[in-house]
């Protein structure tokens, strides 16, 4: 059974730090995972997806990668600003079900 | 906007009360989803629809029947609720259900029903 773990569950950071939140997973058989973020009291919104074939994927000041054989998967902020303060959840969908299994997420503030 | 709209954003209800929590999404998306996000733990996934049949039934109680009269509605009827089911509703679709590692996997959620049971 799959299992997603998010470490650590809140950061806080100053502005203009680069960062890495962490997600790992139990079952390497996974089709893709998937990193969203979360503002309060708001639905998810997906950052970036990196299917099992890939290592990494970036957008913007994003870079996610994907190490299946250790049960890894990073988020890199780069240049963290205060709008960046969110929860980020990640999501791995397991070979053969479909289905997302998500973590708990990391609460993230960026302080001005 | 995501393209999936769910109403209403907030709903208080009496455990002997019937409601129920709308989504409709405007992508043009062939599978929808139920998902509970409580404090604390991670989003559970409810329900999955596929062209309109029922696909995942994650072991829901029957207090939470789910209805989707077209691919681009989907509705959460709620009935006899408990306190513990005070969460938020999220709902998502995608291109397709079982997309494997396409992008027609990606999901697109909704901003949520926040759901308190007095």
């Amino acid at each position: 059974k799959q299992e997603v773990t998010q470490i650590p569950a809140a950061l806080s950071v100053p502005e203009g730090e680069n960062l890495v939140l962490n997600c790992s997973f139990t079952d390497s058989a996974i089709y893709n995972l998937q990193w969203f973020r979360q503002d309060p009291g708001k639905g998810l919104t997906s950052l970036l997806l990196i299917q099992s074939s890939q290592r990494e994927q970036t957008s913007g000041r994003l870079n996610a990668s994907l190490d299946k054989s250790s049960g890894r998967s990073t988020l890199y902020i780069a240049a963290s600003q205060p709008g960046d303060s969110a929860t980020y959840l990640c999501a791995a969908t397991t070979s053969g079900t479909y289905k997302y299994i998500f973590g708990t997420g990391t609460r993230l503030k960026v302080l001005a | 906007e995501t393209g999936v709209t769910q109403t209403p954003r907030h709903l208080v209800m009496g455990m002997t009360n019937k409601k129920s929590l709308k989504c409709e999404q405007h992508l043009g998306h062939n599978a929808m989803y139920w998902y509970k996000q409580s404090a604390k733990k991670p989003l559970e996934l409810m329900f999955v629809y596929s062209l309109e049949e029922r696909v995942e039934n994650n072991s829901v109680p029957s207090r939470f029947s789910p209805e989707c009269p077209n691919s681009s509605h989907l509705f959460l009827h709620l009935h006899t609720l408990q306190p513990e089911d005070s969460a938020l509703y999220l709902c998502a679709s995608s291109q397709e259900w079982g997309g494997g590692r396409s992008a027609k996997n990606i999901q697109y959620f909704g901003a949520g029903t926040r759901l308190s049971v007095l």
